[in-house]
Formats: C-alpha cells, structure tokens, sequence
C-alpha cells in the first residue's frame, strides 16, 4: 500500500515561500494523481491543489495565484509552492493520494508549518 | 464553491449507541461525497467513499447513506477505538474539493 511522508521547513517567514515535498513510497507516483489538503482551526480542512503524473493540475481558485504544485516521477516524489505567506497560511500540510473519481484514500502524517517572522 | 454542513458539531455517546452524523451541501452533488475519520494528531482516514460504498479495511459497522444535497454516516454500535472527529467532503466535478467542519464524537 502507498505511504506519503511530507517534508519541508516547519518555520517560513511572511511573505516568503512555502515549499513541501511528498515521497511516495509502496506505489508508483506514475498511476494516480496527488493532492495538498490543509488543516487550521480557523479553516479547517482546506484543498489546495492536485496534480497527475503527466503534469495536468487542479488548483482551488481561492488560492490560484500563490500555488504552484509538481511532480518529479523519477524521485517519486511531488511538491507544493506556496508565495507570499502570510500568519492565515499557518496549518498542518498534507499530502494524499487522489482516488478516481475524487476521495483520497492515502495520507500523509502531516507537516506543520508556521508562518511567523 | 459548494458549502458543506455538518450535524451537530459535537455528540456524546456510550460505547455501544448507534451514532448518526449528518452532512447537507448547498447544491446537488449526486453521490459524490466521501467520509473522513480523525484522531488528534494523526492525519484523516477514508471511511467511506462515493456516499455508500465502504473503504477495505474498514468495520462494516460504518455505513454511509445519501445522494443529491442530504448525506448521513451511521456508526451502528459504537466502540472505544470510533471516538474521534468525523468529516464529509464534496468532490462534485468542476468545483474545488470541499470539506464540513467536523463532528466531534466523545465518550458519554
């Protein structure tokens, strides 16, 4: 079965770049597509983007502008960018497995990050 | 974006009741709506997946009823390991992915 483990700076300063990345393990990245889903008290659960191994993306449009997501296949590996941070962009990041046609059926164990100078 | 509302936001129950959650979106999504399990700390874990069919692994006292705005999640006999916060989420096509509040489920 697939495991995800996300990684990445758990301390960005406002209105620089969140960067995470998620490996993959147990599962070829090349078969499925992959999303970042958020989690704060404030928002709660938040979507954030998907990406197939092809390179195809989806991204919530609330967030559009300052999200960038990819994927390395030959890593096993995808990524999440995140410009312009600000104190609401503090949350714990995960990264999942998308099932056709669209609940995520594995995920990571979190990362926290906090957005603080 | 498709709002998702959940009831009640927190429940107490013995070990053994029937547990009913309730999830409404503002706008038909047929059956595309998934269940989520979460324990402090630790990431959600699919329950339920296209409104009715169980996730492998899961009890089957986990159930999962509903289509088109009303959905509900039935827990039939509660155990100690089910205390947890449970959320719904909307995956109806061409708008982003949606998720309810939550339903925190603690010891009566």
């Amino acid at each position: 079965q697939a495991q995800l483990l996300e990684s990445g700076p758990g301390l960005v300063k406002p209105s620089e770049t969140l960067s995470l990345t998620c490996t993959v393990s147990g599962d070829s990245i090349s078969n499925y597509y992959w999303s970042w889903i958020r989690q704060s008290p404030e928002k709660g659960l938040e979507w954030l983007a998907n990406i197939y191994h092809s390179g195809s993306t989806d991204y919530n449009p609330s967030l559009e502008s300052r999200v960038t997501i990819s994927v390395d296949t030959s890593k096993n590996q995808f990524s999440l960018s995140l410009s312009s941070v600000t104190a609401a962009d503090t949350a714990v990041y995960y990264c999942a497995r998308l099932q056709t046609p669209g609940y995520f059926d594995y995920w990571g164990q979190g990362a926290l990050v906090t957005v603080s100078s | 974006d498709i709002q998702m509302t959940q009831s009640p936001s927190s429940l107490s129950a013995f070990v053994g009741d029937r547990v009913t959650i309730a999830c409404r979106a503002s706008q038909n999504i047929r059956n595309y709506l998934s269940w989520y399990q979460q324990k402090p700390g630790k990431a959600p874990k699919l329950l339920i997946y296209s409104a009715s069919s169980l996730q492998s692994g899961v009890p089957s006292r986990f159930s999962g009823s509903g289509s088109g705005t009303d959905f509900t999640l039935t827990i039939t006999s509660l155990q100690p390991e089910d205390f947890a916060t449970y959320y719904c989420c909307q995956y109806s096509f061409g708008t982003p992915w949606t998720f309810g509040r939550g339903t925190k489920v603690e010891v009566k």
